[in-house]
């Protein structure tokens, strides 16, 4: 059972454009969603965060959207550049020290000059 | 500030063999959770340590088990290793909930053969 689901294992932009990435969740318990991105041969690196009392987050090219009621939320990055290139994981949690952080399955996402 | 060490970072074993992997924390950070990553399966959490409790724990068997040392370095053992264990390894600490901003080790990759 996937609780946090990135449908989308590949996506491919051109440099300059706009990259959104998707992911859904189930559990309506979760109240805090992160970004993560990830180099080969490296660990995840934090990107972005948002708590289910927003609805959006900026930082920098970086922007995340949360919908609720529809269990979604996106990250957008914009303009999209070369070094975007990476797999981008979300993951989602409960700010209780008893929940778990789930991580979807990740997004490949290929900057194309 | 040192970021988080996992140690070794390549790994191979046979079958039925053991396997210890060790992380030490940023300093300062008093959580520490492990991370199992296989294609297409994304992250998937195995347990989390806090204070030299586990805190939480994912689904995975018995075979897998951890602990945690009064100064939060942390310790993943693997006992009678499957072909399927073959992954990456991650783990990653914060101060003290998972909530805060996890920081990632680069991973110890185990290979079964």
């Amino acid at each position: 059972d996937q609780q946090v689901k990135q449908n989308s294992p590949s996506l491919s932009v051109q440099e300059g454009r706009i990259s959104i990435l998707n992911c859904d969740y189930t559990n309506s318990m979760f109240d805090y969603f992160l970004w993560y991105k990830k180099y080969p041969a490296e660990g995840p690196t934090f990107l972005i965060s948002i708590s289910s009392i927003k609805d959006k987050n900026e930082d920098g090219r970086f922007t995340v959207f949360l919908n609720k009621s529809a269990k979604h939320l996106s990250l957008h990055i914009v303009p999209s550049q070369p070094g975007d290139s990476a797999v981008y994981f979300c993951a989602a949690t409960g700010y209780s020290s008893a929940s778990k952080i789930i991580f979807g399955s990740g997004t490949r996402l290929s900057i194309r000059p | 500030k040192a970021g988080v060490t996992q140690t070794p970072r390549y790994l191979i074993k046979t079958r039925g063999q053991q396997v210890t992997l060790s992380c030490s924390p940023i300093s300062g950070h008093r959580s520490v959770s492990w991370y199992q990553q296989t294609p297409g399966q994304g992250l998937q959490f195995l347990f989390e340590y806090f204070s030299e409790t586990q805190r939480n724990k994912g689904n995975f068997p018995g075979r897998f088990s951890g602990r945690q040392f009064s100064n939060s370095r942390s310790e993943m053992n693997v006992s009678t290793l499957e072909l399927g264990d073959s992954a990456l390894y991650l783990c990653a600490s914060s101060l003290v909930d998972r909530g805060d901003t996890q920081y990632f080790g680069p991973g110890t990759r185990l290979t079964v053969l």
